[in-house]
């Protein structure tokens, strides 16, 4: 069966400081890969999305980036992390175009 | 352009009674429709989906949902509420974009359940 991990659980990081949340899926190929972004008072965000090795499109402009260097494999970053940041982050995967999509169990970030 | 609305950011009941929470959406096309379930400080669970297929969707945990076209609805309920149904729910409508799926949630409603 396909699993989906997200680490790490928890995070604090000062302002300015970098990022790297990884995200991996195990037990299937070619995903359809997903970082959602779920900020106090304002839903699910979609951040970025990727449906192939180093394919990766970006929903709304802000300080993060991702990367898809393998193809189970999307990376969340940043050079320098804002307060506006925090937040609790969600990788998701589908298998294809017509699947829902399923959840990792979130990093909670929280920059100081 | 796809879009969810969920009424209602809290729902309150007691446990036992009917659990009825509501989601509208706005789509050009057929849509696909999801209900996903978050306890706290987790990810997103899938309870069920609507694919173009049966009306009532069962889903898990006893929930079910109806789309209804008309109405451009996709309720989710459940005939007896349980404790451990306390959480945030989420509806979802499908935005298909090339050879991929994005999904746009609705702000999301929080179920308390009251003994």
């Amino acid at each position: 069966s396909q699993t989906i991990h997200q680490w790490p659980a928890t995070l604090v990081q000062p302002v300015g400081s970098p990022l790297s949340l990884e995200c991996t899926v195990e037990g299937t190929s070619n995903p359809n890969l997903y970082w959602y972004r779920q900020a106090a008072g304002r839903g699910l965000q979609l951040l970025f999305y990727s449906v192939g090795i180093g394919q990766i499109s970006s929903e709304v402009p802000q300080n993060l980036s991702a990367s898809r260097p393998q193809d189970r494999q999307f990376i969340l970053s940043s050079k320098k992390l804002l307060l506006s940041d925090s937040g609790f982050y969600l990788c998701a995967w589908s298998p294809g175009r017509y699947s829902p999509l399923h959840f990792g169990n979130g990093t909670r970030l929280t920059v100081t | 352009a796809q879009s969810v609305t969920q009424l209602g950011s809290h729902v309150s009941v007691s446990e036992g009674a009917l659990v009825l929470l509501r989601c509208n959406y706005s789509s050009s096309v057929p849509p696909y429709l999801f209900w996903y379930v978050q306890y706290p400080n987790q990810g997103l669970q899938l309870l069920l989906k609507y694919t173009s297929a049966a009306t009532l969707v069962k889903g898990i945990n006893g929930f079910e949902a109806e789309f209804k076209k008309s109405e451009t609805s996709f309720h989710l309920t459940k005939p007896s509420a349980h404790m451990s149904d306390a959480a945030e729910y989420f509806c979802a409508v499908t935005l298909f974009s090339g050879g991929y799926n994005k999904l746009i949630f609705g702000a999301g409603t929080r179920l308390a359940v009251h003994p």
